[in-house]
This record gives structure tokens, sequence and C-alpha cells, in this order.
């Protein structure tokens, strides 16, 4: 079955421990991203990947880092989470073919608290 | 800068009747357009893509139109149930940033 699966689903977290949201797709899919959802705001891009080893800023990467090391994986680093980074994550993954139309599959989210 | 812009206010609608929802572009001539559909708490589910030569696409109750010149894609859901209410997004090619979103919430 297709899927994107991150983990953890649920987290409750202090100010300053660092943490790491792990995202896994297996559709081979060369394109990842993390987007963050807060309540008025939409869905806004953190960061993501055309492809292993390719990685870029999207609208909001501060307090955040990533990597793409294997195609398959693109976890979300927060080496110091604050309060404002309290939110519900979604990472999500696609082909990358120019010009064909990729669907967009989505993680189920995870809900983050900073405390 | 390229934009994608949808009205962020919700859309109330009497079940039964057309919700029609906006998504603008400015800066660029996108090949394509997807529209996804959010629940609440939930990933966005793919609904339709429709490309820049197709001026109308069609899956069961949702109609989606582009509009080149108008620089626009609009999407219907016609005979509208409670069950459609959730928030719609639209996406374009490229790094797929997304807008807002519309909410549609229908009324019994």
């Amino acid at each position: 079955e297709a899927q994107v699966t991150q983990n953890p689903r649920y987290l409750i977290t202090v100010t300053g421990k660092k943490l790491t949201v792990t995202c896994s797709q297996n559709m081979n899919h060369e394109y990842m991203s993390w987007y963050r959802q807060d309540p008025g705001l939409g869905l806004r891009q953190i960061y993501y990947s055309m492809n292993v080893e390719v990685t870029d800023k999207g609208d909001v990467p501060e307090g955040y880092k990533v990597s793409r090391k294997e195609k398959r994986n693109f976890p979300l680093i927060l080496e110091s989470p604050s309060p404002n980074q309290t939110s519900l994550y979604f990472c999500a993954s696609s082909f990358n073919r120019q010009g064909t139309g990729n669907t967009i599959y989505f993680g189920e989210g995870s809900w983050l608290t900073v405390v | 800068s390229q934009k994608i812009e949808q009205n962020s206010e919700a859309l109330n609608i009497q079940e039964g009747k057309t919700a029609t929802l906006t998504c603008n572009y400015t800066n660029y001539s996108p090949a394509y357009l997807q529209w996804y559909r959010q629940d609440p708490g939930r990933g966005p589910v793919f609904l339709l893509l429709i490309r820049e030569n197709e001026k109308e696409k069609r899956k069961e109750r949702l109609k989606v139109t582009f509009d080149t010149t108008l620089k626009q894609s609009l999407f219907h859901i016609t005979a509208s149930q409670p069950a459609d209410s959730a928030t719609y997004l639209c996406a374009p090619p490229g790094r797929l940033a997304f807008g807002k979103g519309n909410q549609v919430v229908v009324i019994p």
C-alpha cells in the first residue's frame, strides 16, 4: 500500500530539547516536503527536497533542519524547539516528473506541542 | 513573485446548492493546477488535476475549470451535501506550495 509514514504522531516536549520527526515513503518518490499547519494560516511549506541530497527552504524554514540521505526518508529536525513551533506537521511526497502532474501524498500528521 | 491565492473566508452554502471556489495565480503560468480536499486534522487528499490546455474537468459532482486569460481556476461542487464540508486547496506545479484554501460549510 502506498504510504507516507510520520512518527511520532503526537508529542509533547520541552523548550530546547532537540527532537526529530521522521518521514518515510514507500513509493520511490523523488520529491518530499514538510509543512506546518496553524489555525487560519493554511499549509505553510517548511523545507522541500527534489531528490537525494537536494534540499531547499520553503516559506517558513527558521528553526528547522532537514536532511535527505536516502530517497525514502526525509526527517525534520528541531534543534532547539520553542513554543511557537507548536503546530500540526505534515510530510508529503510525489514523483518529480516535469509537466505531467504529480499527485502529492500526505502523511497523517504529527501534532507537536512545545511547552 | 509567484503567488497562489484563495479566498480564505468560509463559504456557507445550503445543501443541494452549488459551491464555487476560486484559485487565482499571479506572476507565472502554471502548466496545470491540482485541487485537494482537507478535513480537520487530516492530510490533504488529491481530487482533480486540470492542465492549461483543458477548459474543464469533471469527477462525479466536482467540476474544475482553468481560465489562462483570467489566471484563475474555479472549483465547483454541485448538489452539495453536508459531507462535502471541508477545506479545499489548490496547488500549482513546482515546489508544491499551497494556497490557504477555501473552507466550505454545507448547511443541511
